[in-house]
């Protein structure tokens, strides 16, 4: 089974400046979603782009998707204090299609 | 209010002891799934389930069990013979069932800790 992995682990940075995590994975998707989770809670769907798609918009965040590399990147521009969370990419399979596997998320600091 | 509830959010575990963890939704969705996370490991699953009655295991399901009698429940039993069961345990839906159909991401709920003492 693959297993995105986000990059980097941790960042830092201060408010009113752009966050960007990459998400890598290993076989052909279907679908790739962002998610985020603040401290002990559950997560909360941010995006989610499929296969045949390059770029997503919703609010401030932009996703792109190069299928070629097997990435995918998250921005957030104009962080706030309250972007403060993990963020975690999930991606299914090409054969299986009913499997999300996710990353070990990178966890996200925005310095008011 | 549409979403996912599970319960309770705190639970502790004697050893030896199994313990049910519930989830409920009220988004009519066919599809419902237990993921557990341990800290620097991401999220792995346990058990999804695309229709009522039918369940398929998902990475690390030995130790648990689950079962789909409503499509709005879909309860998870922690077993003894799940060795390490200290963890955080989310539950959740999607419109993707067993039929497929579009998919447009999971909701979540917000999980239950669960420690053994």
């Amino acid at each position: 089974s693959q297993q995105g992995e986000e990059d980097p682990q941790a960042l830092s940075i201060q408010e009113g400046e752009n966050a960007t995590m990459n998400c890598s994975y290993k076989t052909s998707i279907n679908n790739l979603q962002w998610y985020r989770q603040n401290s002990g809670r559950g997560l909360v769907h941010l995006i989610l782009i499929r296969s045949n798609e390059r770029e997503k918009h919703s609010g401030r965040l932009r996703v792109t998707l190069d299928t070629s590399k097997k990435s995918s990147s998250l921005l957030i521009t104009a962080s706030r204090a309250a972007d403060t969370a993990s963020y975690f990419c999930a991606t299914d399979e090409t054969d299986t299609g009913n499997q999300f596997y996710f990353g070990t998320g990178t966890s996200l600091t925005v310095i008011p | 209010d549409g979403g996912i509830t599970q319960s309770p959010k705190y639970l502790f575990r004697k050893e030896g002891q199994n313990v049910t963890l519930s989830c409920e939704q009220n988004l009519n969705h066919d599809a419902m799934y237990w993921y557990r996370q341990d800290p620097g490991q991401g999220l792995r699953l346990i058990y999804y389930s695309q229709i009522v009655n039918d369940f398929q295991k998902g990475d690390i399901a030995e130790g648990y069990s689950v079962s789909r009698e409503k499509k709005e429940s879909f309860p998870l039993t922690v077993t003894s013979a799940q060795k390490n069961p200290t963890a955080f345990y989310l539950c959740a839906s999607s419109t993707r069932g067993h039929t497929g159909g579009i998919f447009y991401g999971y909701t979540f709920g917000s999980g239950t800790r669960l420690t053994v003492v």
